[in-house]
């Protein structure tokens, strides 16, 4: 069964520097894709980034990148000038299925802190 | 654009009420999906919809029954409400079209509580 596992609960990180929160996923399926959300304190979930299986290169958007590593089944979103508005849950996603009837699989996501 | 809508933002339920949760989507996106957010278990499927006129069940459906009235709307009964069923319960959306992986947009969530 395919399965996201996120150990970390909760990480801290100092305004302006980087920060990495883990994500390890298990599917046997070759063709998958993963998410990164972000849910604010107010509850919205905010998409940031998304890799394919067959991407080669890693994602990047803005401050956020994905550190993809097919062989280890990892994908960490690396969070780069972390800012105070970037502390909120973080939630790694898989999608499971084919095109129109496929579903995201969500881990049980990661607090981030961002102090001054 | 408003995005996905839901409504109420807040409920609180007797145990054995009924209540429908309701979803719009203005982004004339194909497949929606209904998900339950509980403390410390992340988002869970509880059911979705392809495209209009079908629904199927996802990972957590007991309990729950779903319509897909239209294109853009598609809502969620809980038909005998449990104390189990207090969550934050999450609608979305998603193109099928173009991209082979198009991102789910989010509705604001509903809080509700079953006494």
């Amino acid at each position: 069964a395919q399965k996201i596992t996120q150990t970390q609960p909760g990480m801290f990180v100092q305004e302006k520097e980087a920060v990495t929160l883990d994500c390890t996923y298990d599917t046997s399926d070759q063709s998958y894709g993963l998410f990164w959300y972000k849910q604010p304190s107010s509850g919205e979930m905010i998409f940031l980034i998304y890799q394919g299986s067959y991407d080669e290169q890693n994602a990047t958007e803005g401050r956020y990148s994905l550190n993809f590593q097919k062989a280890r089944k990892s994908a960490n979103l690396v969070i780069s000038a972390s800012q105070l508005g970037d502390s909120a849950m973080y939630f790694c996603a898989m999608r499971e299925g084919y095109y129109n009837t496929d579903k995201l699989i969500f881990g049980t996501g990661t607090r981030l802190q961002v102090f001054p | 654009n408003a995005g996905v809508t839901q409504t109420p933002k807040f409920q609180v339920l007797k145990t054995g009420q009924s209540m429908t949760l309701q979803c719009a989507q203005d982004m004339n996106h194909n497949s929606m999906y209904w998900y339950r957010q509980d403390p410390g278990m992340g988002l869970r499927l509880i059911y979705y919809s392809a495209s209009e006129g079908t629904t199927d069940k996802g990972e957590v459906p007991n309990g729950y029954n779903v319509s897909r009235l239209n294109k853009r709307e598609f809502s969620l009964r809980l038909e005998s409400a449990a104390p189990s069923q207090t969550s934050v319960y999450f609608c979305a959306s998603r193109k099928t079209e173009g991209q082979l992986f198009n991102e789910q947009f989010f509705g604001p969530g509903t809080r509700l509580t079953v006494l």
